[in-house]
């Protein structure tokens, strides 16, 4: 089955900016999406189609997308940022998969 | 605004069926939307089970295809998710969702989830 493929975790400091990538076959011709998902909620969606962001969501979160890796890069991390993030996309048949998620780390 | 709430019966047995509803409010499940199930097991990643359209169409996770049935309900301004033959695998918290008109990824609202424990 299609595997979108994350690391497990990222560490960075209050201020810096923080890079979750997203591997997968199919990215060069799909779209990525990204969610954040703080404990014990829903997740949120902070990115969509690579790089467009929903009203609502601050400017630090950006994303893009080359080849077939797709980049979540929050920029000026902030502890209030320090959860998980999950990337989001189909395989070659359209059927959505979730990569395994990433825990961000902010201190 | 659209609020979406998912009901179910909280413990199934092992090999039993599970049944879950998303009750949708504040707007029509027959609108042009298609509407998603996404779970998670207990301190893992999310899955997404499947999604409907009130046309009757069906998209499913092909791992889960032979198990899983997402159907509509009209009257009730609701769909549900059937799942056959489970197991302790299948112990999650199960969310709906409807999903954007224009970003098919988008999925937005969620409804809060509900906890489904497979257990004899």
């Amino acid at each position: 089955s299609y595997e979108l493929t994350q690391p497990p975790s990222v560490s960075v400091s209050p201020g810096q900016t923080a890079r979750i990538t997203c591997s997968g076959d199919t990215l060069p011709r799909k779209f990525s999406y990204w969610y954040q998902q703080k404990s014990g909620q829903a997740p949120v969606l902070v990115i969509y189609e690579d790089s467009k962001r929903p009203s609502g969501i601050p400017e630090r979160f950006s994303g893009s997308s080359s080849g077939t890796m797709a980049t979540l890069t929050i920029s000026g991390a902030q502890v209030d940022d320090e959860t998980d993030y999950y990337c989001y996309s189909t395989d070659s048949n359209d059927n959505w998969v979730f990569g395994g998620g990433t825990k961000l780390t902010v201190l | 605004q659209v609020q979406l709430q998912e009901s179910g019966p909280g413990l199934v047995k092992p090999s039993g069926t599970l049944s879950l509803t998303c009750a949708v409010s504040g707007g029509s499940i027959s609108s042009s939307y298609w509407w998603s199930w996404v779970r998670q097991s207990p301190g893992k990643g999310l899955e997404w089970i499947g999604e409907m359209h009130h046309g009757g169409s069906t998209n499913y996770n092909p791992s889960l295809k032979s198990r899983v049935t997402i159907s509509v309900d009209k009257s009730k301004n609701q769909f549900s998710l059937k799942m056959t033959s489970v197991t302790a695998a299948d112990t999650a918290i199960y969310y709906c969702a409807r999903v954007h008109f224009w970003h098919r990824g988008w999925l937005d609202p969620w409804g809060q989830g509900t906890l489904l424990t497979v257990s004899s």
